[in-house]
């Protein structure tokens, strides 16, 4: 699975939008862009993934760059309860198999008043 | 279920006893999977499923650990003469073969 590399933490104030990069310049054609994220003291909790196309679902935006090299994961409003360690995680997908996810060490993102 | 379940939610155990921690998948999920995480720490992988194989056992850290499968549902992570430092929240995860991978609350192991 291809490395990726997070910011160690950033900050948000609620109600604005929180746009969490993740590099992975290594990644191959057919490994998928995966974001998780775990609140505290919780199970991670599954966001959003995607390929080669931009996606969007009723938690967030995950736009991946042409290349494939980067992504950026996006709260469009954040609010104190998206205060969370963000995992980006680019996983192999096998035909007809899960894809292994090797979590790395996240961004963690405090959003504030 | 509706989600993963994992039990028991915490176990106390002294040093050198077997624990057996339990996971039951959404039905339906084909790939399951174990992680632990240590106080402070970030996810380490330790197993995965495929149905009732296991096509990674890689992250298990010794061969105290092992886990088994059955019937393409349960498994059960065995921990064999715990040690302190196998304290840690394990967690469990299941996914259908493309999709997401939905997580339990995991469970808390102490050895003392």
């Amino acid at each position: 699975d291809a490395k990726t590399t997070q910011p160690t933490s950033m900050d948000c104030a609620e109600g604005r939008a929180a746009n969490l990069p993740c590099n992975h310049s290594t990644i191959s054609g057919n490994e998928y862009v995966y974001w998780y994220r775990q609140i505290h003291s919780q199970g991670p909790q599954y966001i959003i993934h995607g390929l080669k196309n931009n996606e969007t679902n009723e938690m967030a935006s995950l736009i991946i760059t042409e290349d494939r090299k980067s992504s950026t994961l996006i709260l469009p409003h954040a609010t104190l309860r998206d205060t969370a360690v963000y995992y980006c995680i680019a996983a192999l997908l096998y035909t007809g198999t899960a894809s292994k996810l090797t979590f790395g060490t996240g961004t963690r993102l405090q959003v504030t008043l | 279920g509706a989600g993963v379940s994992q039990s028991p939610s915490n176990k106390v155990t002294e040093k050198g006893k077997d624990v057996e921690l339990r996971c039951d998948p959404i039905s339906g999920h084909t790939a399951l999977y174990w992680y632990r995480q240590s106080l402070g720490q970030g996810l380490e992988f330790l197993i995965y499923f495929q149905g009732n194989s296991a096509p990674d056992k890689s992250g298990l850290p010794s061969d105290r650990f092992s886990a088994e499968r059955t019937g393409g549902s349960v498994s059960t992570l065995t921990i064999q003469r715990t040690q302190q430092e196998d304290s840690a929240v394990y967690l469990c995860a299941s996914s259908r073969a493309m999709g997401e991978a939905f997580f339990g609350q995991g469970t808390r192991l102490t050895v003392v």
